[in-house]
């Protein structure tokens, strides 16, 4: 059983569309995160998210938003997409005081045109 | 500069040592990780150590934590060609209430030459 999923695993679009990726824990985590992997492998937080806090990285534009229909779950939205949003975005759970580790999915290769 | 520093590249021989560097600057980091991908894949947690510890060892791989210089390095022993993949070093700091704000360094491309 994967741990965290993520799905699509490529995600090709034209500019100024809207998207989704989904992403799933079965580790009951109360945490759960968005990282995104640039063209030159560099990683960085976007999102953190459990039922308390929505904790956002102030360098994420407003085009992105995450929706946790429940804790098991927090989805990705984007809207209007832009050449430069073209990276690898990474979901994550885990990483409270309880459960140290952080646990990737994936990811999700997203290709702007 | 950056938080978390790694080297881009190291080539070994198959069956050699590996030694992979990092330094970080917070040295409020509770948690310090290595994390392993492959090419194509997710990040794999290799394996993580606690900031008030100086060593852990798990099989072939051993992480020494040098918290008065800030370095960490992670030591893969009998290198095999398997383990060709780039590895991440990251410090974890406070994010709200959690510690999954993982600072990772640009990632550490090992080659292992058979």
């Amino acid at each position: 059983d994967t741990a965290v999923s993520q799905t699509p695993k490529y995600l090709v679009t034209q500019m100024g569309n809207d998207k989704s990726i989904k992403c799933e824990q079965n580790l009951g985590h109360d945490t759960m995160y968005w990282y995104k992997q640039d063209s030159k492998k560099f990683l960085k937080i976007m999102f953190s998210y459990n039922n308390k806090e929505l904790i956002i990285n102030e360098t994420v534009p407003n085009r992105f938003s995450p929706k946790s229909p429940d804790k098991a779950h927090l989805n990705l939205h984007i809207n209007s997409l832009e050449l430069g949003d073209s990276a690898v975005y990474f979901c994550a759970s885990g990483g409270t005081a309880t459960n140290e580790k952080l646990f990737f999915g994936s990811g999700t290769q997203l290709s702007v045109l | 500069g950056e938080d978390v520093e790694q080297s881009l590249f190291l080539s070994v021989r198959e069956g050699d040592s590996s030694v992979i560097n990092c330094t970080y600057t917070d040295s409020s980091s509770t948690y310090l990780y290595w994390y392993k991908q492959e090419p194509g894949a997710g990040l794999q947690l290799l394996t993580y150590i606690f900031s008030n510890m100086d060593m852990k060892q798990d099989q072939r791989l051993t992480v020494l934590l040098n918290k008065k210089d800030k370095h960490l390095s992670l030591r893969i022993a009998d290198t095999q060609t398997g383990d060709s993949a780039i590895y991440f070093c990251a410090e974890s700091k406070r994010y709200g209430g959690s510690q999954g704000n993982l600072i990772f360094g640009k990632g550490t491309k090992l080659s292992v030459k058979p």
